[in-house]
């Protein structure tokens, strides 16, 4: 079965530090790796994913994530965070790349201070 | 096209009433999700069809809760005798899979905000 943790409930980091969100995740077989930003009130939308290839992804709005496969971790990075930044992340697993259902972590909540 | 649709956003409902929601996807998406997002949790799978056909259920689906998705285009979620528990988010999303179209991530609707009181 999959699973994904996100072992901190929230993260706060001051404007323009740069903030780490972490995600690790149990999957058999290749992980197919996903992160997601909601804002109040709003459906999930699209950061990154990791299918195969570079561990180091890119994504948008600037975040970007690494895939650790030794560590089985997929933390969500951004070099310098924005005021704008603070909502709720999510990280989840599919089994496949042809979208069987998506398991999500519990959220993290991102607050950035100005 | 303005992404996936959902209505209403917000729906406050007595105890033991019946309850449905609709979704519009991305028109030329094939598969259509509902999940289901409970406060300070993440969203958690319902079902999901690949056109007009339901493909996947979840156990979370009990049989007070029915999809639909009669001609492969919107979709609806009726839950009948509503309970308390069932007051959540209900997300909607859609992807276009094919055999030379991997998955590259869901579009997911607003959601619709459910009450039971």
């Amino acid at each position: 079965a999959q699973s994904v943790a996100q072992p901190e409930d929230q993260v706060n980091v001051a404007e323009g530090n740069p903030l780490t969100v972490k995600c690790t995740y149990s999957v058999s077989g290749n992980p197919y790796l996903f992160w997601y930003v909601q804002y109040p009130n709003r459906g999930l939308q699209f950061l990154l994913k990791y299918i195969t290839g570079d561990n180091l992804v890119k994504g948008s709005y600037g975040f970007e994530a690494e895939f650790n496969k030794s560590q089985t971790s997929f933390h969500l990075k951004k070099p310098s965070a924005l005021v704008s930044d603070s909502a709720l992340y999510f990280c989840a697993v599919s089994p496949d790349n042809y979208g069987q259902n998506f398991v999500f972590g519990p959220g993290t909540r991102l607050s950035v201070l100005p | 096209d303005t992404g996936v649709s959902q209505n209403p956003r917000h729906k406050i409902t007595k105890r033991g009433q019946n309850v449905t929601f609709r979704c519009d996807p991305i028109s030329e998406h094939n598969r259509l999700y509902w999940y289901r997002q409970t406060l300070g949790q993440g969203p958690e799978f319902l079902t999901y069809f690949q056109n007009e056909a339901q493909l996947e259920k979840s156990r979370l689906l009990s049989d007070r809760f029915s999809a639909e998705r009669p001609k492969g285009s919107f979709s609806t979620l009726e839950i009948q005798r509503t309970e308390q528990g069932d007051s959540a988010m209900y997300l909607c999303a859609s992807s276009l899979v094919g055999e030379r179209r991997p998955l590259y991530g869901y579009t997911f609707g607003s959601g619709t905000r459910l009450t039971v009181v």
